[in-house]
């Protein structure tokens, strides 16, 4: 079946690296997302990852594929207080299409000044 | 450029009635996706609809259902209420079928 799961919390101090794990079942998936919901908003797409694909940098972000462990991370540089929030990772499922995701409980970041 | 645009905001509505929620895609975007958020938990899908026909659907029951206009837009619509549709719910646009989705700020619905 298909499922990601994500830890439900992680705090850091301003200035420190935060990294986000998430795991995911489908091996067929060829997009992984991450998206940030800020407190009664929706969701902002952060960046996301082909399969194929081991890293991506996107400035002060990196996200890490391992699709042997079906393992993803996002690391987020120099965390400031604005970036305190839900994270949340999404695998596109076995049909592969961007409109349909499946999405893991979101991790809450809390940023400590 | 307009985002994805959701109407209405906020919405009340008593168990038993019925509700339509709207969404408008980016421009040029033509396949559009509705999600139920529940508070604490993320995203469920519910329908995708790509050039006006339905292409997918989660698992919820058939007082669900939804529509694209030949414009994009879309409506979802869910017949007699029930408290535990009480949640977010957020309409996505993409493109194409296989391309990244772009989220507006949601409908927060609340059945009393």
């Amino acid at each position: 079946g298909e499922d990601v799961e994500q830890s439900l919390f992680l705090s850091v101090r301003e200035g420190d690296s935060s990294v986000i794990n998430c795991t995911y079942t489908d091996s067929s998936s060829t997009y992984l997302y991450w998206y940030k919901q800020e407190p009664g908003a929706g969701l902002q797409l952060l960046t996301y990852i082909f399969s194929n694909m081991d890293m991506k940098q996107d400035q002060r972000l990196t996200v890490l594929l391992n699709k042997k462990d079906k393992h993803l991370s996002l690391r987020i540089a120099d965390t400031q207080t604005g970036d305190s929030a839900i994270y949340f990772c999404a695998e596109s499922g076995e049909d592969n299409q961007g409109g349909k995701l499946i999405f893991g409980q979101g991790t809450e970041l809390s940023v400590k000044p | 450029d307009a985002g994805v645009t959701q109407s209405p905001t906020h919405l009340i509505k008593t168990r038993g009635q019925h509700v339509t929620l709207r969404c408008s895609p980016i421009s040029g975007h033509k396949s559009v996706s509705w999600y139920q958020q529940v508070l604490g938990q993320g995203p469920q899908f519910i329908f995708q609809y790509y050039e006006k026909e339905e292409r997918g659907r989660g698992n919820f029951p058939d007082r669900f259902s939804a529509r694209q206009f030949p414009n994009y837009s879309s409506e979802l619509n869910v017949n007699a209420l029930l408290l535990g549709d009480s949640a977010l719910y957020l309409c996505a646009s993409s493109l194409g079928m296989n391309t990244e989705a772009f989220f507006g700020q949601g409908t927060r619905l609340t059945v009393v």
